[in-house]
């Protein structure tokens, strides 16, 4: 099935760093939305976006929309231990359904 | 927590037999739709059910089917196992069928097909 690239594909960083991680798509999408799943649970949502050129901030997270509908990016500022985890795009079009197009995820590994 | 639960956690299958999991949405979702995540890939959209009838299916064979019950729990039901089978399942309910696409998952059943 499709799936969105995402990336990087995993990144180590220090805690305290800023990280940022995109996703594109040949697909135009209604709906950006962003997850997180750490190991043996189901994805969290942590944002998303309705609204090409839409930025929207969940405490230390910031996502945008592209002005193109084909991309969004997620940024997550002072990373800290518990950020730990995959990060997940997903696209949304409205007419099929509630169906999510995921992307192929992005590891994240925070030292101390 | 999202209110969303699945059962069992993890169960083990041999090739050739039937499995049947359970997901029960979070309270006042009328509509659920279940994925099948492979290692290391993002989730697979499988079908989505509302008011007790499958609303869109994605690239998954009929042996893969399901049923929404009246209070909106569902079941997935996968027959004539494969090894390729062997996924984390998860479900997602969503307050209604709509637009904006945000879905709630569960911690997913892990299935192994041997």
């Amino acid at each position: 099935g499709q799936q969105l690239n995402q990336s990087p594909q995993s990144m180590f960083i220090q805690e305290g760093e800023d990280v940022s991680m995109n996703c594109t798509s040949s697909s135009i999408f209604n709906t950006w939305l962003w997850y997180k799943q750490e190991p043996g649970e189901g994805p969290v949502l942590l944002i998303a976006l309705y609204k090409a050129g839409e930025l929207t901030s969940n405490g230390r997270l910031t996502a945008q929309f592209g002005i193109t509908r084909k991309d969004s990016f997620l940024n997550i500022s002072a990373s800290i231990p518990s950020d730990v985890g995959i990060y997940f795009c997903a696209g949304h079009t409205a007419g099929t359904a509630s169906k999510l197009t995921f992307g192929t995820g992005t590891r994240l590994q925070v030292t101390l | 927590e999202t209110g969303v639960t699945q059962s069992p956690t993890h169960l083990i299958k041999t090739r050739g037999q039937q499995v049947t999991l359970r997901c029960s949405s979070q309270s006042g979702h009328n509509t659920v739709s279940w994925y099948q995540q492979a290692l290391g890939q993002g989730p697979q959209f499988i079908f989505q059910y509302y008011r007790e009838e499958e609303n869109g299916r994605g690239n998954f064979p009929p042996r893969f089917s399901g049923l929404q019950f009246p209070n909106y729990s569902s079941e997935l039901n996968v027959n004539a196992l494969e090894l390729d089978d062997s996924a984390l399942y998860l479900c997602a309910s969503t307050i209604t069928i709509g637009q904006s696409g945000e879905q709630f998952f569960g911690p997913g059943t892990r299935l192994t097909v041997l």
